[in-house]
């Protein structure tokens, strides 16, 4: 079982919809949370951190953490065009050392 | 957010020659940086850690006389790719982590073409 499964999508949305991303993962000592934004050709680009579980929000982007259910989402508000990217999850923890653990990545198309 | 630097963004070379990628933190002291590479559509594969002042940590199959990493300062990492192949050809990005922060923050990439 890998540590961190997401699902790769493609997701194409219209414009102005609310883009639900989500990952699961395996390792209940994880407590730190990232979400990521590529554009092709670029290296990822850090739009949430979150530490433990709860809510987190950010203009249009909200993440929630339910360590719980091993579950994290980012939510996409009013999405845009220039939305449209791969969203990578990732995750640490203390204990894991320099490890940081990613998602596939989800591709997104927002369609105008 | 904190800015890593990378360069250079595109580079093309003859198959047997070297290439060097530079990965710089420009605001922040990086104890730690990551080499990753990136095929089309795919997503990040780790290939090496490296903590400043000290030899990398490469991932199994990588090969460490190929790709090497030097992290000689708090800001600066380079990987050399030596005698470089066509199938050598890929996205490399660098991150870095600032001392005991959680966060990672990832340079813009080198897409290396060898022909």
């Amino acid at each position: 079982q890998k540590e961190v499964e997401q699902d790769p999508g493609p997701l194409s949305v219209p414009e102005g919809a609310i883009v639900s991303l989500n990952c699961t993962y395996s390792n209940s000592a994880f407590q730190y949370f990232m979400w990521y934004r590529q554009y092709s050709r670029k290296g990822p680009e850090l739009l949430m951190y979150t530490y433990s579980s709860g809510n987190k929000e950010d203009g249009r982007f909200t993440a929630q953490v339910d360590k719980s259910s091993k579950y994290i989402s980012l939510f996409i508000r009013d999405s845009q065009p220039s939305d449209s990217a791969t969203y990578l999850c990732a995750m640490s923890s203390w204990n894991t050392g320099n490890q940081f653990y990613f998602g596939t990545g989800t591709s997104l198309t927002v369609i105008p | 957010g904190a800015v890593v630097s990378q360069h250079p963004s595109w580079v093309i070379c003859k198959s047997g020659t070297s290439v060097k990628i530079e990965c710089r933190s420009l605001d922040f002291q990086a104890t730690t940086m990551f080499w990753y590479r990136q095929f089309p559509k795919q997503s990040l594969m780790l290939m090496a850690t490296s903590n400043e002042g000290s030899k990398a940590t490469y991932e199994q199959g990588v090969e460490k006389d190929k790709f090497l990493i030097n992290h000689a300062s708090l800001t600066l990492s380079t990987l050399t790719v030596t005698s470089a192949h066509p199938e050598d050809s890929s996205f490399y990005i660098c991150s870095a982590r600032e001392g005991d922060n959680e966060k990672l923050f990832f340079g813009s990439g080198t897409q290396l073409s060898v022909l």
